[in-house]
């Protein structure tokens, strides 16, 4: 069964240090997305991607953050200068339109010291 | 908007008793409704969803879930728990009308003793 493949599973940055997180969606999804899970908490929303560009963002998606997808198989998550609250579960995403396959990463684990 | 709650922080049961996992949702049209299990520093595993059809849904490890409309609820059931069925749940309904994203429930922990 095709997957969503993240790395690296987990990774140990400074404050105020770039990340950048990676994922290939699966090769026929339209949809890609970031979730975030901070420890112990819900799943959250950050961001949206369609056709080359944010369809939508939650406000946890401020301007410290950007996402790409530099070829036709990898889609990104950056985070210019992280926070200690940015440690948490990120969980990339990709889905087909309308009610079809969606299917989650297995997460990679920011921790920022 | 739509939005799922899970009521209970946390359920304990014995292994070997019925367990249920409650989740309510509210949603504007049609729900698209899952639960996802996760275990300690892992990712999210599928376990089952209701799109349309039968109203009891069965999912993977002998997890089934039922849909109710005038309750407007979707909980999660097991005849019988075992210890390895320890983790956190999570209820989410998809939002197919608008760009597809998910919203999750805050997550129930479940705690299966022997």
């Amino acid at each position: 069964e095709p997957e969503v493949t993240q790395t690296p599973s987990h990774q140990v940055t400074q404050m105020g240090q770039e990340v950048i997180l990676r994922c290939v969606p699966i090769s026929n999804h339209l949809y890609f997305y970031w979730y975030r899970q901070i420890l112990g908490q819900k799943v959250e929303f950050l961001v949206s991607f369609y056709n080359n560009e944010i369809s939508e963002k939650s406000e946890i998606f401020d301007d410290q953050f950007s996402v790409e997808r530099p070829d036709g198989s990898n889609f990104t998550l950056k985070i210019r200068s992280t926070k200690l609250e940015d440690s948490a579960m990120y969980f990339c995403a990709s889905s087909e339109t309308g009610a079809g396959g969606y299917t989650f990463g297995s997460g990679t684990r920011l921790t920022v010291v | 908007a739509q939005s799922v709650a899970q009521p209970e922080d946390q359920v304990n049961v014995a292994e070997g008793n019925p367990l249920t996992v409650k989740c309510t949702y509210s949603v504007s049209g049609n729900p698209y409704l899952f639960w996802y299990v996760q275990y300690p520093n892992r990712g999210l595993q599928f376990l089952l969803k209701y799109i349309t059809g039968d109203n009891l849904v069965k999912g993977s490890y002998g997890f089934e879930a039922e849909f109710n409309k005038s309750q407007t609820s979707f909980h999660l059931k097991k005849p019988s728990a075992l210890v390895s069925d320890s983790a956190l749940y999570f209820c989410a309904v998809r939002d197919i009308s608008y760009f597809n994203k998910f919203y999750f429930g805050s997550g129930t922990k479940l705690n299966v003793k022997p």
